[in-house]
């Protein structure tokens, strides 16, 4: 069964940081490019970064840009987001997505996404 | 990056069509796709590439672009299909966009 099991959502202040884990199974890892989407309580879904199969493309919204993070460990089948000088506006459920596609070492951005976790919070408050 | 536009809510009765515009200038140029948020719940994916439905979507639901405009029809609604729904599609500098959802209420 293919899964994706998000980890790593805590309470943080304002300034601090977090990584968040997603972890991967029932399919070949490094052949889909991995994003991130999340969606703050009560609003809508908010696409945040993603990273290609292959690792060496990654792109992210205006929104984290230059504050966050995104890398992959193929040897763990493990996405993660590295997220820094957190604020209130970050305060999110942080969803793992995989694309329906096979895009090779495109980031695959016209795929949609079929498989999903169930997400981790993560609170930025003091 | 341009922006994706849906109605914020929607009210149908039980067996009537409900249809979901989500509105872009580049949706001409993209293919949209369309998910299913019930509360508490992660998004599940209903159409793609337009108009494509994956297995396991039941046959109410479809897909239909029109220039700058995509429509997710429901047909013969259920108080199943309660939930929020979003579009997507994607820009030039392959970023991802959603829409900003529509609330569909089930009389």
């Amino acid at each position: 069964e293919v899964q994706l099991l998000e980890s790593g959502g805590d309470l943080v202040q304002p300034g601090g940081s977090l990584r968040l884990s997603c972890a991967a199974s029932g399919f070949t890892f490094s052949n889909y490019a991995l994003s991130w989407v999340r969606q703050a309580p009560g609003k809508g879904l908010e696409w945040v970064s993603v990273m290609s199969g292959s690792g060496k493309v990654a792109h992210y919204a205006d929104s984290v840009r230059g504050r966050f993070v995104i890398s992959r460990d193929d040897s763990t089948n493990t996405l993660y987001l590295h997220m820094n000088t957190l604020t209130a506006e970050d305060t999110a459920l942080y969803y793992c997505a995989r694309p329906l596609d096979l895009c090779g070492s495109s980031t695959c951005s016209t795929s949609p996404f079929d498989v999903w976790g169930q997400g981790t919070m993560v609170t930025v408050s003091s | 990056s341009y922006e994706l536009t849906q109605p914020p809510s929607l009210s149908v009765s039980p067996g009537q069509t409900a249809r979901i515009t989500c509105s872009g200038d580049a949706l001409p140029k993209r293919f949209s796709s369309w998910y299913q948020q019930r509360p508490g719940q992660a998004p599940v994916l209903v159409i793609y590439r337009d108009t494509e439905r994956p297995s396991g979507i039941p046959e109410r639901f479809s897909g239909s672009p029109s220039g700058t405009t995509v429509t997710l029809t429901i047909s013969g609604v259920q108080a199943e299909d309660e939930a929020d729904y979003y579009c997507q599609s994607s820009d030039n500098n392959d970023i991802v966009l959603f829409g900003g959802g529509t609330k569909l209420t089930v009389l």
